[in-house]
This record gives structure tokens, sequence and C-alpha cells, in this order.
């Protein structure tokens, strides 16, 4: 079964910093897609950032950057220039063969003045 | 409509009694996801439907739940006999037909089982 670890329950960084979020996955699967998802305190889950599996590059959204290594099994989401409405649950996510979404435990992003 | 949409926003129930909680997936999706979000147990699948292929019902947790999909579109998720443990936000999410990796979420069902 694949598993998603988020280690960090709860990070901060003060506005227009950069943040780094942790994730690391297990799976034997090969093909395989991992998201990033925001999700404020409305409960909408917003996708941030996707990254398939075989694709080498990192993908890039805006401010939001992934640091995909594959081998080591970690995905981690890089937030530059944050800003305040930044804040929220942030999750990381795996999906593959079987479709559903896996998710970790989340982290709660602050971000301060 | 434009997004997925989930009835009712809020349900506050006794012990005991049924629930039925409403989504209505994006236009031409035919893919379709419930999640819960709880305290306890974070976010979890609970099942899948795609097309007319019979639903992966891997993730209900006990036989008190059970879904279904009308018409290829809305769908209900019942939970029967509700416990306090059942508490938690319920996440619908819907797609493309393999289109797996583009997931979009409704804003949930908050259930408070008293």
């Amino acid at each position: 079964a694949q598993t998603v670890t988020q280690s960090q329950p709860e990070m901060s960084v003060q506005e227009a910093e950069t943040v780094t979020l942790s994730c690391t996955y297990d799976t034997s699967e090969s093909d395989y897609y991992l998201f990033w998802y925001k999700q404020p305190p409305s409960r909408q889950m917003i996708l941030v950032i996707r990254q398939e599996a075989y694709k080498q590059q990192n993908a890039t959204e805006n401010r939001f950057s992934v640091n995909f290594q594959k081998a080591a099994k970690s995905f981690s989401l890089k937030i530059s220039d944050s800003q305040l409405g930044d804040a929220a649950m942030y999750f990381c996510a795996y999906t593959g063969t079987a479709s559903k979404l896996t998710f970790g435990t989340g982290t709660r992003l602050q971000v301060t003045l | 409509g434009a997004g997925v949409s989930q009835s009712p926003s809020n349900k506050v129930t006794e012990k005991g009694k049924d629930v039925e909680l409403r989504c209505d997936p994006i236009s031409g999706h035919t893919a379709l996801y419930w999640y819960r979000q709880s305290l306890g147990q974070g976010l979890e699948f609970l099942i899948y439907f795609q097309g007319n292929s019979a639903p992966d019902k891997s993730g209900l947790p006990s036989d008190r739940f059970s879904a279904e999909r009308t018409g290829g579109s809305v769908s209900t998720l019942t939970i029967q006999r509700t416990q306090q443990e059942d508490s938690a936000v319920y996440l619908c999410a819907s797609s493309f037909a393999g289109r797996i990796h583009e997931q979009f979420f409704g804003p949930g069902t908050r259930l408070t089982v008293l």
C-alpha cells in the first residue's frame, strides 16, 4: 500500500520569505502523480501543484515549486515570497493505478507580518 | 454548475439517525470520489465511481456506509445509524475519465453527530 508522510505538523514563515514543506512517500509503482493541496478555513481543497513521476523536471507554478527526488521518494514544496493568503493547511497527496488519492497528515502554515 | 457542489454544507444529527449527503459533480466528469476528513483519521478515501463500472468501495469503514450514483451524475453518501465517530467533513471530488490526476473538490459537508 502507498503511504504519504508529512513530518511537520506546523510551520511558520514571515511575509515575503521562503518556506519549504516536506513530504515523503512510499510506493512500489513506477507510474504515479504527486500533489500539493491547500486547504484554507473554507474547507475547499485547492490544487497547488502537480508532479508526474516520469518527468524529471520539477514542477513550478508561479511562487510555488517542488523538489522531486524520485529515488529518495521525497516531494517537498517551496513557497517563495510568502503572502498572508498562503496561510492554510497543506496536504501532500499521491495517486497511482488505484485512482484514489492518498493524503499525508498535513502541515499547518502560518504567515506572519 | 462551474464546480463540484455538495449539500448540505453542515449537518447536525443525533446518534442513531440516518443521514444522506449529496454531491453534484462537474458536468461531464464521469469519475466521482468520496473522502472523509476527521481529526483522528486525517483524510481518507471512501469510495470511487467510474462510469458504469462497479464502484471501488474499499475505503468504506463499515456496512453502515453506502453510496450510489444515479444516472452517472449526482451521488448520495448514506450513513445509517450514525455514531459519534462518524463526525467529520465529507469531501466529494470529480474528474474526467482517465484523468485521475485532475480531481476537483467540492466544499465538503461537515457532519456532527451528537
